[in-house]
């Protein structure tokens, strides 16, 4: 089944403790990025990555940080969190930055 | 920072009836882009509109570009319950692509039986 996956659902941690995000998917997708989504915000991009090794700043890439090793993977990585990036994540992807893109099922965080 | 705005911000209506809702940006868009999000799970595209002008149906769904390329709306005609739901437009500076896409705060449907 073409899915996106991510881990983990739900996490809650402290200011400070550095945490990472995956995502995953299995489409052979060149076209990955990463979205917050707040109350009366909407989505927020926050960087994406047009294929290995190629990655970009999004709306809000601030206190994050992405890698592209292989072309399934894109993990976020927040370094230091703090309480305002307490949110709910989406990992999106698609064949290129022109065709639908595929959301994965979300990840809840709070920073404490 | 470029912004959109959404309205309503949230509606309430009668299974069967026709729904209307619209997007507005300060800037220009080239690209405009439809999605629906259930609860606990991620957005799905409903339509993607790439000319100003254009009109688009995907089943019960009609969207479209609006002329000055700083708008867009969706119809959703005779809803059903399965329409619950936060609707979101999404607008890029770009041709096609989703780079540097933003996206309006949200409409949330709820659809009376």
């Amino acid at each position: 089944e073409a899915q996106v996956t991510q881990n983990p659902r739900y996490l809650i941690t402290v200011t400070g403790k550095k945490l990472t995000v995956t995502c995953s998917q299995n489409m052979n997708h060149e076209y990955m990025s990463w979205y917050r989504q707040d109350p009366g915000l909407g989505l927020r991009q926050i960087y994406y990555s047009m294929n290995v090794e190629v990655t970009d700043k999004g709306d809000v890439p601030e206190g994050y940080k992405v890698s592209r090793k292989e072309k399934r993977n894109f993990p976020l990585i927040l370094e230091s969190p703090s309480p305002n990036q307490t949110s709910l994540y989406f990992c999106a992807s698609s064949w290129d930055r022109e065709e639908t893109q595929y959301f994965g099922p979300g990840t809840r965080l709070l920073v404490l | 920072g470029q912004q959109l705005n959404q309205s309503p911000q949230s509606m309430f209506i009668q299974e069967g009836e026709d729904v209307s809702m619209n997007c507005t940006s300060s800037s220009i868009f080239n690209t405009w882009l439809w999605y629906k999000q259930d609860p606990g799970e991620g957005p799905v595209l409903l339509i993607a509109l790439y000319k100003a002008g254009e009109l688009t149906s995907n089943g019960r769904l009609t969207a479209q570009f609006g002329i000055t390329r700083k708008d867009s709306f969706l119809n959703i005609s005779a809803s059903i319950p399965s329409d619950v739901g936060i609707y979101f437009c999404a607008g890029s500076p770009m041709k096609t692509s989703y780079d540097k896409v933003i996206f309006g705060p949200g409409t949330s449907l709820s659809v009376i039986p």
